[in-house]
């Protein structure tokens, strides 16, 4: 079967890093999505990825391994705004889009 | 208006009530999406309308009846629901129909109705 796997949730420090990982398994594989969702808010669009490596836009980054199966999101100087659920959805051979639970991001001060 | 509204944004119904969801997208998109979203759950897919027409319906119980009168619009109505359909309901659209590929399939949402069903 088809599955994405992220992890259901992440604490992390106002001004620090953070990585959130998203692993699939897929029959192909025609790109992956990155969305951000605030509490009771439309997701959001942050990034798209179909060639192998890392893609930058400010504070947000998006890294993919084709051959491992593997992205991630990186955020940088985190900000209190920052706190949300994470979606990685992946888009198979007959471009589907399957999508991960989320990941719901806490930021501490 | 821009982007994608959906109204209403909170909905509570009896069991034997009908109602409808109404969304509009105000980006020129071709294709529109009804999805599901459940507390710690993967988004769920259930219809999708390509250029008015639907080409996608993921096995959802006849309870739950799309239509798409033009490419603006798309409305989801409800009748004799069940508690387990109490959801946050999301309308999405992107630029091109569905499954072509890259980048023109990615979908911008509404912020969803939150439906509570009692």
């Amino acid at each position: 079967g088809q599955n994405i796997d992220q992890p259901t949730e992440m604490t992390a420090t106002e001004g620090a890093i953070v990585q959130i990982n998203c692993t699939y398994q897929t029959s192909g594989f025609n790109g992956l999505f990155w969305y951000q969702q605030h509490a009771g808010e439309a997701p959001t669009f942050l990034s798209y990825n179909v060639l192998d490596g890392l893609e930058e836009k400010g504070r947000f980054s998006s890294f993919l391994s084709r051959s491992k199966g593997y992205s991630y999101l990186l955020l940088k100087e985190l900000q209190m705004k920052d706190s949300a659920s994470y979606l990685c959805a992946c888009m198979d051979s007959n471009y589907q889009l399957i999508w991960g639970a989320g990941t719901k991001l806490i930021i501490k001060p | 208006e821009t982007g994608v509204t959906q109204t209403p944004r909170h909905l509570v119904m009896g069991m034997t009530n009908k109602k409808s969801l109404k969304c509009e997208q105000h980006l020129g998109h071709n294709a529109m999406y009804w999805y599901k979203q459940s507390a710690k759950k993967p988004l769920e897919l259930m219809f999708v309308y390509s250029l008015e027409e639907r080409v996608e319906n993921n096995s959802v119980p006849s309870r739950f009846s799309p239509e798409c009168p033009n490419s603006s619009h798309l409305f989801l109505h409800l009748h004799t629901l069940q508690p387990e359909d109490s959801a946050l309901y999301l309308c999405a659209s992107s630029q091109e129909g569905p499954w072509s590929g890259g980048a023109a399939d990615t979908q911008y949402f509404g912020p969803g109705t939150r439906l509570t069903v009692l």
